[in-house]
């Protein structure tokens, strides 16, 4: 049972460039989650899709763009990379708190870039 | 604006010890509060409190929420070397999003 996984695990970009970074899940989650970490600061979330065909902005969104592609997988963008997006991060996802849901979310292993 | 704090930021104690970590918040519409566990990798699950005054208790850790002060706190006792990681708190908000806090670095000496 492989949870959820992103990829790549590392990569390095050069200011300016683009990339995506992809996730998928089986556990049949209706929600899935992007976060970045950054020392000292926790999680933070950038991107979340409440369900298949809806995606919402979190609290720090600015330079990314997702796409949640079917209930399966959600990709998040970077069209044009920047130092400040240099962080780890991490896909999640989870059922929520409908019908007796925890909130619990499963984390994947995270990604880490390096923006220069 | 809801938000999650946590104290302290960080801690270093000896084998044998016994931690307590703090966790604040502030969030309208609460239903429950989760701890994680962090290591080198994703953060794993530990428990989760939506009653006030109900104990929570797995092996060493324990943890109890206190729904009107609006706080919750993770004991963990007889500390080990492997209990060294980021102790994260969490809360859900409207639209099943995940606020944490900063998190809490313990550090276990031997």
């Amino acid at each position: 049972n492989a949870g959820v996984t992103q990829t790549p695990k590392f990569q390095v970009l050069k200011t300016g460039q683009s990339m995506t970074l992809q996730c998928a899940q089986d556990m049949n989650h209706n929600s899935m989650y992007w976060y970045r970490q950054d020392p000292g600061m926790g999680l933070r979330l950038i991107y979340y899709s409440a369900s298949e065909g809806t995606t919402d902005k979190g609290e720090v969104p600015n330079g990314y763009n997702v796409s949640r592609l079917n209930k399966r997988e959600f990709s998040l963008r970077l069209e044009s990379a920047a130092p400040s997006q240099t962080s780890v991060y991490f896909c999640a996802s989870g059922q929520g708190l409908a019908g007796g849901g925890t909130g619990e979310l499963f984390f994947g292993e995270g990604s880490r870039l390096t923006v220069l | 604006e809801d938000k999650v704090v946590q104290s302290p930021l960080s801690l270093v104690v000896h084998e044998g010890d016994t931690v307590t970590l703090n966790c604040s918040y502030e969030v309208t519409n609460f239903r429950s509060l989760l701890w994680y566990k962090q290591e080198k990798k994703a953060p794993t699950f530990l428990f989760m409190l939506t009653s006030s005054g109900i104990e929570k208790k797995s092996g060493r850790l324990s943890s109890i929420l206190d729904k009107k002060e609006l706080f919750s706190i993770l004991n963990i006792t007889a500390t080990q070397t492997g209990d060294s990681a980021v102790y994260l708190c969490a809360v859900p908000e409207y639209g099943n999003k995940l606020v944490f806090g900063a998190g809490t670095i313990l550090r276990v000496k031997s």
